[in-house]
């Protein structure tokens, strides 16, 4: 079965711009988080969507948004990057029922210049 | 606020046991996880021990869980090269799902 897919592995862009983030869950997930990881530091919340609805957000800026479609998909959006948004994007999903397991993907590489 | 706290290093000999330690932050975390992440890669879910457990044994892995003092470790039984990894504590404060990480125990093995 295949895991938790991320795209693209890698992206660079420039400060001001925005971008977007995609996320596949495991097949019959129905929850996904977004966390955010920067070089040396544990993985922090960013959101978690289930059923397309907003469950919860961490201490970001609004210039992060995320949305949930109706096959579990997820984007996230960053809006007017900085410097310091370069991170490994990490989204994870669960089963109903069993939020509290929740399996990760590869990540999204992001680097600001 | 407080934070989940682990040490940075751990070296160790092929062969020989691993036992890495994190000190977690709130009392009501129902579930304690042990995660591991290779180099350029994504996290992977290794083991979790529910919070009114004391021991969970999964192969080579073993997991110490003391509430009291909110202490949670992970051995690792016959550590090979393969395991060379960062690993990951996290807690799931009061029972929410966004989890709380630590800043991750870097494992180096020597041959």
């Amino acid at each position: 079965d295949a895991g938790v897919t991320q795209s693209p592995t890698h992206l660079i862009k420039t400060r001001g711009q925005q971008v977007t983030l995609r996320c596949s869950p495991i097949s019959g997930h129905k929850s996904v988080s977004w966390y955010q990881q920067v070089l040396g530091q544990g993985p922090q919340f960013i959101f978690q969507y289930y059923e397309k609805e907003e469950r919860g957000r961490g201490n970001f800026p609004d210039r992060f948004s995320a949305r949930q479609f109706p096959n579990y998909s997820s984007e996230l959006n960053v809006n007017a990057l900085l410097l310091g948004d370069s991170a490994l994007y990490l989204c994870a999903s669960s089963l109903p029922g069993q939020e509290e397991t929740q399996y990760f993907g590869p990540g999204t590489r992001l680097l600001v210049l | 606020g407080e934070d989940v706290e682990q040490s940075l290093f751990l070296s160790v000999r092929e062969g020989d046991s691993s036992v890495i330690n994190c000190t977690y932050t709130d009392s009501s975390s129902t579930y304690l996880y042990w995660y591991k992440q290779e180099p350029g890669a994504g996290l992977q879910l290794l083991t979790y021990i529910f919070s009114n457990m004391d021991m969970k044994q999964d192969q080579r892995l073993t997991v110490l869980l003391n509430k009291k003092d909110k202490h949670l470790s992970l051995r690792i039984a016959d550590t090979q090269t393969g395991d060379s990894a960062i690993y990951f504590c996290a807690e799931d404060p009061s029972g929410n799902t966004p989890l709380v990480f630590g800043k991750g125990t870097r494992l180096s093995v020597i041959a």
